[in-house]
């Protein structure tokens, strides 16, 4: 059963700051991790996609990599804004079955 | 990409009564997935809803408590049946397009 862990729980950093949010799992066969940002009382926005046979996507300030052999992915962020305060969802699908398991997220802060 | 709509978008419901939420998607799709996310936490998946076939339930739920209707490729309910106050959480719903999840903007439901 894949399991997905995401670390740290809660991260609160100065505006400004670069940072990275980690995402391990269990499981390495064919999956897709998908990275989506939470906004209190909202829904899930997808960030960043990286498919089972990529290492990096980037966008605009975000960059995330996947390490299959080891299981694990980061979401970099560079130049922190107090708008980039939410939590951070790092999801793991099964391409085959199509479902997501979720790690826990991570809530981040950004201080003005 | 995929819009997905759901309905209600919240509720506040008594205990003991039923709740059937809408999911409505612009694409045909095979598999429809709901999750269940709880105050405070991470999403969990519910089930996989297969158009023309009984819905998957994972561990811990069962289809008495969560009856899934498929009834074509764009449109899927997820009653919550006989509620209680455990049930209070955010109902989501997504599907694969491609290699990404997208998801519905959740259904708030509050049981008092």
């Amino acid at each position: 059963k894949q399991e997905v862990t995401q670390i740290p729980a809660a991260l609160s950093v100065p505006e400004g700051e670069n940072l990275v949010l980690n995402c391990s799992f269990t499981d390495s066969a064919i999956y897709n991790l998908q990275w989506f940002r939470q906004d209190p009382g909202k829904g899930l926005t997808s960030l960043l996609l990286i498919q089972s046979s990529q290492r990096e996507q980037t966008s605009g300030r975000l960059n995330a990599s996947l390490d299959k052999s080891s299981g694990r992915s980061t979401l970099y962020i560079a130049a922190s804004q107090p708008g980039d305060s939410a939590t951070y969802l790092c999801a793991v699908t099964d391409t085959n079955a199509g479902k997501s398991t979720f790690g826990d997220g991570t809530t981040l802060t950004v201080k003005p | 990409s995929a819009v997905i709509s759901q309905k209600p978008s919240r509720d506040i419901c008594q205990r003991g009564t039923s709740l059937t939420i809408q999911c409505q998607v612009d694409s045909q799709v095979t598999m429809m997935f709901w999750y269940r996310q709880q105050p405070g936490q991470s999403l969990t998946l519910i089930a996989t809803a297969n158009q023309g076939s009984e819905a998957t339930y994972e561990s811990g739920f069962v289809i008495d408590k969560f009856p899934i209707s498929r009834p074509n490729l764009t449109f899927s309910t997820l009653t919550v049946s006989n509620m209680s106050p455990e049930d209070s959480s955010i109902y989501l719903c997504s599907v694969g397009l491609g290699w990404e999840q997208y998801f519905g903007p959740g259904t708030r439901l509050t049981v008092t």
